[in-house]
């Protein structure tokens, strides 16, 4: 059990430009999240995957973002055309929800966006 | 929209203490509660779990859960300097919802 991983850990952009994280889960987990970390908030979901199927979308995501899983197994975040509001960390989780409620998240280490 | 509520803090208290945080959510139909650590410049890492009324125990931290007043709450005793995060409250079924976290500082 390597964890999950994300790529790449630090990234600087210009406002305008196109960006794309990328996340590897634990390996037998079938589900994965996307959230994204402001300082001083707690993560806000993005999205999440369920094998390769997208099962859900936050409201508040944008168009310009787009993600995801197309074997079931590693995850992209693309951001189209940043703004210096898409600064955040970006953390990618996963998990296998067994029988009943136990959905424990694991989170990579994140990826860190500046939008200069 | 469903919101889970902490104060931010920061909180602090002696080496040794107990430290007591606490959250309310707003969807009374979430069945599962977690409490996440966040050290920081890391990400969070899940500490607690719990998923029915009353207490639950690992070592030195409690997670507490009331679903009648919408709280859930996580004591941590013998607190120590590394006990010392950003301690994230996350409510739901799928996907969690987290709260902004209470900063804990514990004082040698």
């Amino acid at each position: 059990d390597t964890g999950v991983s994300q790529d790449p850990r630090h990234k600087i952009t210009k406002r305008g430009q196109n960006v794309t994280f990328r996340c590897d889960p634990i390996s037998e987990h079938n589900r994965l999240y996307w959230y994204r970390q402001t300082l001083g908030q707690g993560p806000e979901f993005l999205t999440y995957f369920q094998n390769e199927a997208q099962l859900e979308k936050s409201r508040l995501l944008s168009d310009r973002f787009s993600a995801e899983r197309p074997k079931g197994s590693f995850s992209t975040l693309e951001i189209q055309r940043t703004e210096q509001g898409d600064s955040a960390m970006y953390l990618c989780a996963s998990s296998s929800p067994g029988q009943g409620l136990d959905e424990k998240l694991f989170f990579g280490s994140g990826t860190q966006l500046s939008v200069l | 929209q469903k919101e889970v509520e902490q104060n931010s803090g920061p909180l602090s208290v002696p080496e040794g203490a107990i430290a007591s945080l606490n959250c309310t959510y707003s969807d009374r139909v979430s069945q599962s509660f977690f409490w996440y650590r966040q050290y920081s410049g890391k990400s969070p890492e899940l500490i607690m779990s719990i998923y029915s009324n009353g207490d639950k125990e690992d070592g030195r931290f409690t997670a507490q859960l009331n679903k009648a007043s919408q709280y859930v709450s996580l004591l941590i005793r013998d607190s120590q300097p590394s006990d010392s995060a950003t301690y994230l409250c996350a409510v739901g079924n799928t996907p969690l919802v987290f709260g902004k976290g209470t900063r804990l500082s514990v004082i040698a």
